[in-house]
Order: structure tokens, then sequence, then C-alpha cells
């Protein structure tokens, strides 16, 4: 079985773009996890969906940062324009809740360089 | 709301040895899980074992095991025979609420395996 897949795994851009992270979750899983990793914050969670809809965007940081999932095998992060803070390696992650346990499955990670 | 401290940024263990690594957490909800999880320096999350709250024996997966004790709401992980493939990061975390919600993270010990 695929896990989840994200992509690119790796992004270099230029502040002022535009960047899209994609993800792909477990087929069957209706929760969807988007976190941030760096080294001063740690893992932090920037929003989730459950059967597709946005639950908790309060971790986004701000406007210029936004979320879709147009359906259960699909999401995107988009930042729009980036800067150079915006640098950190970005999750997707998948749960189905089964015996009250909502173990979260992780990709690969997406890092994004902003130069 | 939940809180995770990992107390030990860093740990050494010489190869063939067990390890403990610490884990304490806060939380006013009666009923909740604790998850560990690696992380190599190829960056992906990998899940390692689960503890419920209620559970009433301790969790063990292979040579993982939690040392579960839930008076002082610790969940210390527990490393047998370690190998030099265990050299990671390791993260504990609990869900922010129960069902499947976000799961909040410590700040991670790296641990690295000595030859």
């Amino acid at each position: 079985d695929a896990g989840v897949i994200q992509s690119p795994r790796h992004e270099v851009t230029e502040m002022g773009q535009e960047v899209t992270l994609r993800c792909k979750p477990i087929s069957g899983h209706n929760s969807l996890f988007w976190y941030r990793q760096t080294m001063m914050r740690g893992l932090e969670l920037l929003i989730y969906f459950n059967n597709n809809v946005p639950i908790d965007d309060s971790g986004m940081p701000e406007d210029r940062f936004s979320a879709k999932m147009p359906n259960a095998s699909f999401s995107t992060l988009k930042i729009q324009p980036s800067e150079p803070r915006d640098s950190a390696v970005y999750f997707c992650a998948s749960s189905f809740l089964s015996g009250g346990i909502n173990e979260q499955f992780f990709g690969p990670g997406t890092r994004l360089t902003v130069l | 709301a939940q809180k995770i401290t990992q107390t030990q940024p860093g740990m050494f263990v010489q190869e063939k040895e067990a390890v403990t690594l610490d884990c304490t957490y806060d939380t006013s909800d009666p009923s909740y899980g604790l998850f560990w999880y690696k992380q190599p320096s190829s960056g992906e999350m990998i899940f390692l074992i689960y503890q419920g709250s209620y559970d009433q024996q301790n969790a063990t997966e292979g040579r993982y095991s939690l040392n579960f004790q839930k008076a002082r709401k610790s969940a210390n992980l527990v490393i047998s025979a370690s190998q030099l493939g265990d050299s990671a990061m390791y993260f504990c975390a609990m869900p922010r609420n129960s069902g499947n919600t976000p799961l909040v993270f410590g700040k991670g010990t790296r641990l690295s395996v000595i030859a």
C-alpha cells in the first residue's frame, strides 16, 4: 500500500514567489493534517481537515497561507507570496480513527527553502 | 491544553545497550493516548508505539516498550539492544483532544548510538 504521498520533496524558490505543496492521503483515511517543522518551533500544526472540511486553521501563520482539500484524495497548501521565514519542512499526515486510536501516518515531507 | 515535555535534548548509548527516553505530559482528559515517533536523518516520521491511558499493560513493540506511569504522567520509551540504525530524533506526542485530532509534540530527543 502506498503511504502518504507529498510533492515536491524539495522546493527552492525566491522570496515573493507562489509555492504550492501537494498531498495525497492514504486511501480510506478521513482526516488530513498539515504540520510544519522548524528548528526553532519544532513540529506545529498548521491546519487539519475531517472528511474534507477544514476544522481548525488557527495554526496558519498568516493570510499568505491557504489550504484546500477538494476531495478525499488530495490536498494543497499554498504560500503566496513566500518569505524566507517560511523555510521549513512541511509534513502532511492522514489518519482514520479506529478503536479510539488515531495513529497518524506521515508523508516524507517537503523541504522548502525560500531565498 | 495538552503539553508534552521531553527534557533530554540529546542522549548517547552504546550499541547493544538499553536506553530510556523521557516523556512527561500534562492533560486534564480522563482518557488519552500517547505516541512515539522516530525521525531519522532522512527526515520521515515513523510511528513506533502507542499507549492508551486505560491500557492495563505497558505497550511493547519489538525492541520498543513504554514505561507508562500514569500517576506521574510519564510515558518513557525504552529501546532495548540498541542498534546503530536507532540513531535518530525521537518525538513523544499526544492528541490535542479525543477523537481524530492533531497531535501535540514534544521538542524531541536526539539519540546517538555508539559502536
